[in-house]
């Protein structure tokens, strides 16, 4: 059983810029979360895509992005970036039972440095 | 809206002694209650979760939690700390949001074994 995958794993951009990050999601998993993890904090929900469309979004602007493929992995895309976008950030997917209660399996995350 | 406290953001315990991370939560439906553990580098491993079965849970690694609804909180345990145990704890609080399980997590335990 493939876990959750997530590339690039370091990246860096300048202000400005725009950064796309890729995540293939666990065999048999069909949802996909992405949260942003800050240095010393805990993750925060970005949005959530099931059947290739957004079903859930945190308090983010709409520079932030996403995708689900019909192979349910996912992108997320962040235009504009900013300085406080630096962080790590984290791919989760689940079933369809663990949907239901949430339960979340997570990448190793890809982190972002803007300068 | 649901929310998580983590009381103590660094703890220490000396290897041998009981390891006790506190996390209360604050839910207005009954929630679904986790566990994560976070080593350097690297993304969320699930290390136990209450689904409204038992209150008292085990988990991975020696780790337990008890479910107390009247206190709103759910303790990690261990009777005795491991070198291998240092890491970052994140507690996570999940229920029904708008069509999509919402889940919020603390801020992160940090915690360091002394040998």
């Amino acid at each position: 059983e493939t876990g959750v995958t997530q590339s690039p794993t370091h990246l860096i951009k300048t202000r400005g810029q725009q950064v796309t990050l890729r995540c293939s999601s666990q065999s048999g998993h069909n949802t996909v979360s992405w949260y942003q993890q800050a240095l010393g904090q805990g993750p925060q929900f970005i949005f959530q895509y099931y059947r290739e469309e957004e079903n859930g979004r945190g308090n983010f602007p709409p520079r932030f992005s996403g995708l689900q493929f019909p192979n349910y992995s996912s992108e997320l895309n962040v235009n504009a970036l900013e300085l406080d976008d630096s962080a790590l950030y984290l791919c989760a997917s689940s079933s369809g039972q663990d949907r239901n209660t949430g339960e979340l399996f997570f990448g190793e995350g890809s982190r972002l440095t803007v300068l | 809206a649901q929310s998580v406290t983590q009381l103590g953001s660094h703890v220490s315990v000396s290897e041998g002694a009981l390891v006790l991370l506190r996390c209360n939560y604050s839910s207005s439906v009954p929630p679904y209650l986790f566990w994560y553990v976070q080593y350097p580098n690297q993304g969320l491993q699930l290390l136990l979760k209450y689904t409204s079965a038992a209150t008292l849970v085990k988990g991975i690694n020696g780790f337990e939690a008890e479910f107390k609804k009247s206190e709103t909180s759910f303790h990690l345990t261990k009777p005795s700390a491991h070198m291998s145990d240092a890491a970052e704890y994140f507690c996570a609080v999940s229920s029904p949001s708008g069509g999509y399980q919402k889940v919020t997590f603390g801020i992160g335990t940090k915690l360091q074994v002394i040998p």
